[in-house]
Parts: structure tokens; sequence; C-alpha cells
């Protein structure tokens, strides 16, 4: 079964402090990775995305990595600000199919605090 | 910020009414896509579509139906609201690929729908 799961499944970190996210799958055959953000009550924003040869990806102090032999992936942030305070969301895309089917995490809330 | 629009935003009604959740995009794609979020859950594909005149369901079995007669316009439609139909429910759409490349889904702000 084609399944992505992310942890923590919240975190609570003083601003300025970094974190990491972390991501598992067993979604087969592998197309790419996502990372996305979604704040309270809004709909998701795409961070990053990865193919099978990249592993490692950078969006400001946002950074993925991943690992598909161990179908792994992380999400770093980097000096963390207010404005992180939102869901992350690991989201995996086979290619067998011609939708391209998107099998989503249930999320790590993230909340900083001043 | 992408340029795909919801509303209502935010919807309280009561049980047994119909409603139309509307979604639209200006960015000429083909695919479009409607999840259902609960809190803390992850997203659920109810439905999607490859373009006009396409429409297919998606993993999670819903109630609902929608339409796609315009490229930009994707509506959902509840004829008989209930209250297990509480819920976030996002719109999304892409870029068609080559092949069975998957692109990037831009998102709508999502509609919070609260049947009582």
């Amino acid at each position: 079964k084609n399944q992505v799961e992310q942890s923590p499944q919240s975190l609570i970190i003083l601003e300025g402090k970094n974190c990491t996210l972390q991501c598992n799958y067993t979604v087969s055959p592998f197309s790419n990775l996502r990372w996305y953000k979604q704040d309270t009550g809004r709909g998701p924003v795409s961070l990053t995305i990865m193919t099978f040869s990249e592993n490692t990806k950078s969006n400001g102090r946002y950074t993925a990595t991943l690992d598909a032999d161990t179908k792994q992936s992380s999400l770093h942030i980097t000096a963390s600000q207010l404005s992180d305070s939102a869901s992350y969301i690991c989201v995996v895309s086979d290619r067998g199919s011609t939708l391209g089917r998107l099998y989503f995490g249930r999320g790590t809330q993230l909340t900083v605090w001043p | 910020e992408a340029d795909i629009y919801q509303t209502p935003r935010y919807l309280v009604i009561g049980t047994g009414k119909k409603i139309t959740l509307e979604c639209s995009q200006t960015m000429g794609h083909d695919k479009m896509y409607w999840y259902q979020q609960d809190p803390g859950m992850e997203l659920h594909l109810i439905h999607y579509s490859y373009g006009v005149n396409s429409t297919e369901k998606g993993d999670l079995s819903s109630e609902s139906t929608v339409s796609r007669i315009r490229t930009e316009h994707f509506p959902l439609t509840l004829e008989s609201a209930r209250p297990s139909h509480t819920s976030q429910y996002l719109c999304a759409s892409s870029e068609s690929g080559q092949g069975r490349m998957s692109y990037e889904q831009y998102f709508g702000p999502g509609t919070r729908l609260t049947v009582t």
C-alpha cells in the first residue's frame, strides 16, 4: 500500500532556531517528492519538488533532502521565523498512472514562539 | 501566489440544502482536482478532470458531483448536504505533462463547509 508517514506530528520551537521535519514513504514506482507549506485555513503552497536523481534542493531558508534508496526525505528550516508557523506536508507522486497520483502525508504542525 | 480561486471561503448551511462550491483558475491548466481535508488529516482526492467534459472520481468516495464545461471552471455540487459533509474542500489545478510526469499542483485557498 502506498503511504507517506511524517514525523513529528507537531513541533514547537523558539524563533531563530533550526528544525528538521521527517518524511518516510512507500510509494512505488516513485516519480517525485514535494514539500508543501499550509497556513491555517489556506491551501498548500509548494516549497520544493525533487525527482529521483536529486538529493537536495533549497528554497530560501528551506532545504529538502531525499534518499530514494531508503525512501526518506527531510525538510530543514533554518533561523525560524514566526511566519513559519504552519503545517508542512510531504507529498509523493507515483509514475504508475497517467494522472501522476499524489500521496499526502498528514503533515507536521510547526509552531514558532517568540 | 497561484491564480486559482474558490468561493465561498466559509459556508454554514443546514441539512438537506443543495450547495455548489466554486473553483476557477486563470492559468489555462487542463487538469483540475478537488480534495477533501479534515483537521490534522491528509488530503483525499475526491474528483479530478483532465479537461473540458472530462470528470473522474478520486480515491475517496464522495456524494458530491462535479462538472467541467469550461477549462477555467470546476464547480463541486452537493445535492443534499449532511453533517458528515462538514470538512474543508480544496481545489487545485496543474498543467498536462508529457507521458506520465506529474506537474506542480497549485491549490486554491479552500472552502470551509459546516453543515448543521
